[in-house]
């Protein structure tokens, strides 16, 4: 069975701050897709970033950079100068890699706060 | 460009009774699932749509019901409603070939009393 697991459930931060959010994951598929979203107040899921369990390189997009290790099972968030709009719920997510779209499993979220 | 847009935004049932929340995918895109959030959890998928057939199916009772029609829209029903089926209701999106990312609703808020 998978299973995400996403041990802060609280962050609060002063902004500016560097912040890192922690995801590890269980999965019995040698292939397999990670994804992180973020959750505002309005409630929608945003998309962020969905990474292919083949491709371990780390990803930059500007303020928000993710480190993927398949040794320890960890897909990692870290936001760079962190600014009170990315306060947000942030959810990390897994699902198989198969033909069609799969079903996703999410952890229970990391409530970021960044205090101005 | 609309993205996924579901209604109505907030309801009230009463206990036992039934409930249908709408779900209007994003432009192109074909598939649809549905999740449920308790408050502070992470989403717990329902079950997916394609080509107007159940395809995947997560942990929950035969009293959590869908449909899609043929412009992909699709419907959740939920009959004999308990106080804990009080959550807040997300629908996505994907595109084919699919698995390239989903487009969420901003989700139904029911609250049963």
């Amino acid at each position: 069975a998978q299973k995400v697991t996403q041990a802060q459930t609280e962050i609060s931060v002063v902004e500016k701050e560097d912040v890192t959010l922690d995801c590890v994951y269980e999965t019995r598929d040698t292939t397999y897709y990670l994804f992180w979203y973020k959750q505002p107040p309005s409630g929608e899921l945003v998309f962020l970033i969905r990474r292919n369990s083949f491709d371990e390189q780390n990803e930059i997009s500007g303020r928000y950079s993710w480190n993927f290790q398949k040794s320890t099972s960890s897909f990692n968030f870290t936001i760079t100068a962190s600014q009170v709009v990315d306060s947000a719920v942030y959810f990390c997510a897994l699902s198989e890699a198969l033909k069609g779209a799969q079903k996703l499993v999410f952890g229970q979220g990391t409530r970021l706060t960044i205090n101005p | 460009d609309a993205g996924v847009t579901q209604s109505p935004t907030h309801l009230i049932k009463t206990r036992g009774q039934q409930v249908t929340l709408r779900c209007s995918p994003k432009s192109g895109h074909d598939t649809v699932s549905w999740y449920q959030q308790a408050l502070g959890q992470g989403p717990q998928f329902i079950f997916q749509y394609y080509e107007e057939e159940e395809r995947q199916r997560g942990n929950f009772p035969d009293r959590f019901s869908g449909h899609q029609f043929p412009n992909y829209s699709s419907e959740l029903n939920v009959n004999a409603l308990l106080l804990g089926d009080s959550a807040l209701y997300l629908c996505a999106s994907s595109p084919p070939p699919q698995n390239y990312g989903y487009t969420f609703g901003s989700g139904t808020r029911l609250t049963v009393v």
